[in-house]
């Protein structure tokens, strides 16, 4: 096991909702990313929390919005869900911002109806 | 074009076969590289990191090539249990650890 862990595992949400997704960073590690992975494509880039400052973000609109809190744990917000927002979320810790050797939490399947 | 190419498989091979999975990258700029390996619903794990000269692990065998932005994979003596999916994976940044992945390769080991 990574040490890295995620909740809820599973969540389904109605369209418009919001929601938020939470991430513990393993023992040692100040540095989370977050991941969007849709059906049978690679992860994709959210954002990453060094920190407590948001260090870096991929191409996704400002209704994904995260947090990370001084025990380098993390809550990854998004607003006005859409059906497209269904997917694993996963959130990967690293020892320092730099550092690409990540270690991933088990991820949150969300669902959007 | 996608910055990290992979074919998407499946790759269906017999137990004990070798098999090579290949991946290119469109920035010159790359700096790090890996393989990851991801079960069925479950996250990604990293496999192994990968290195210009080339580096081995057991049964398995990654390459790197700077010049051509390609990377492999080689998995000798095919076990049941490496039916998996695996991604290709860089990372680009200077400043952060984002990890760009392919779409992944998926391998079945048929017995």
């Amino acid at each position: 096991e990574t040490g890295v862990t995620q909740s809820p595992t599973h969540l389904i949400k109605t369209r418009g909702q919001q929601v938020t997704l939470r991430c513990s960073s393993q023992s040692g590690h100040n540095t989370v990313s977050w991941y969007q992975q849709a059906l049978g494509q690679g992860p994709q880039f959210i954002f990453q929390y060094y920190r407590e400052e948001e260090n870096g973000r991929g191409n996704f609109p400002p209704r994904f919005s995260g947090l990370q809190f001084p025990n380098y744990s993390s809550e990854l917000n998004v607003n006005a869900l859409e059906l497209d927002d269904s997917a694993l979320y996963l959130c990967a810790s690293t020892p320092g911002r730099v550092n690409t050797e990540a270690f991933f939490g088990q991820g949150t399947r969300l669902t959007v109806v | 074009r996608k910055e990290v190419e992979q074919d998407p498989g499946p790759f269906n091979v017999p137990e004990g076969a070798t098999v090579a999975f290949n991946c290119t990258y469109s920035n010159s700029a790359s700096q790090s590289f890996f393989w990851y390996r991801q079960d069925c619903r479950k996250e990604p794990k990293l496999l192994m990191s990968v290195y210009s000269s080339g580096n081995e692990d057991g049964r398995f065998t990654a390459q790197l090539n700077r010049a051509s932005q390609y990377i492999s994979l080689l998995i000798r003596d095919s076990k049941l249990s490496d039916s998996a999916t695996y991604l290709c994976v860089v990372s680009t940044s200077s400043n952060t650890g984002k990890l760009i992945f392919g779409q992944g390769t998926t391998l079945q080991v048929k017995p």
